[in-house]
């Protein structure tokens, strides 16, 4: 069925350093796909979003990559902050206007 | 902040009970959407309306309904609770209801069901 799920629960890096989070998913008619950072006690935020006729997009010291061939999204952090501590979601929408969420990965920022 | 409110923050209701959830969409938002985040099923999308009218519909109980009114605020009505529906209720809105359209988030209503 379709679904789109994150390979890590938690990911746990050093201040400064670059954060890869990933996520594959199983639709390939998927058009969509968004990332989305959830703090504690809060609803998610958007934080970046990529067609499926790209490869890449990059945002501020966030970049989205897209494979279609092996169906993987990934979000690259680029220097790492403590406020970048949240969980991680990647959405996709392949039907107009509903997101499908993946689990979720927990990234913690060590100092 | 996302500019999506909700109401209200925290709510603790026995089973059996009715409640409802409100969300206040962004400044000229038309779409509004309704997630349930729970620890076992994860972010599920419930239903969407757009400008009105129901547009898109999820994996939601017959025992939940939702409507948007005239002035696009929207509520969420569960009824019938039981202990399984504690759980946090998200809103989101955007501006249509396309593919591309992003979604913006409310802090969302936590709800328990004792």
């Amino acid at each position: 069925g379709e679904s789109v799920g994150l390979h890590l629960p938690t990911l746990s890096v050093q201040e400064g350093d670059n954060s890869i989070i990933n996520c594959a998913y199983s639709n390939s008619a998927s058009d969509y796909f968004i990332w989305y950072k959830q703090e504690s006690g809060k609803g998610p935020q958007f934080i970046i979003d990529i067609r499926s006729n790209m490869d890449k997009r990059q945002g501020q010291r966030v970049t989205v990559l897209l494979n279609k061939t092996v169906k993987h999204l990934s979000l690259q952090i680029a220097a790492t902050q403590p406020g970048d501590s949240a969980v991680y979601f990647c959405a996709e929408n392949n039907r107009g206007s509903r997101l499908t969420f993946g689990e979720g990965t927990q990234l913690t920022v060590n100092p | 902040d996302s500019g999506v409110t909700q109401t209200p923050k925290h709510l603790i209701t026995a089973t059996g009970q009715r409640v409802t959830l409100r969300c206040s969409p962004r400044s000229g938002d038309l779409s509004v959407y309704w997630y349930q985040q729970s620890l076992d099923q994860g972010l599920q999308f419930l239903i969407q309306y757009y400008n009105g009218e129901e547009r898109a519909k999820g994996n939601i109980l017959e025992r939940f309904s939702a409507q948007q009114f005239p002035d696009l605020h929207s509520e969420l009505n569960l009824s019938s609770l039981e202990l399984g529906d504690s759980a946090l209720y998200f809103c989101a809105s955007s501006e249509g209801w396309g593919l591309e359209e992003t979604q913006y988030f409310g802090p969302g209503t936590r709800l328990l069901v004792l």
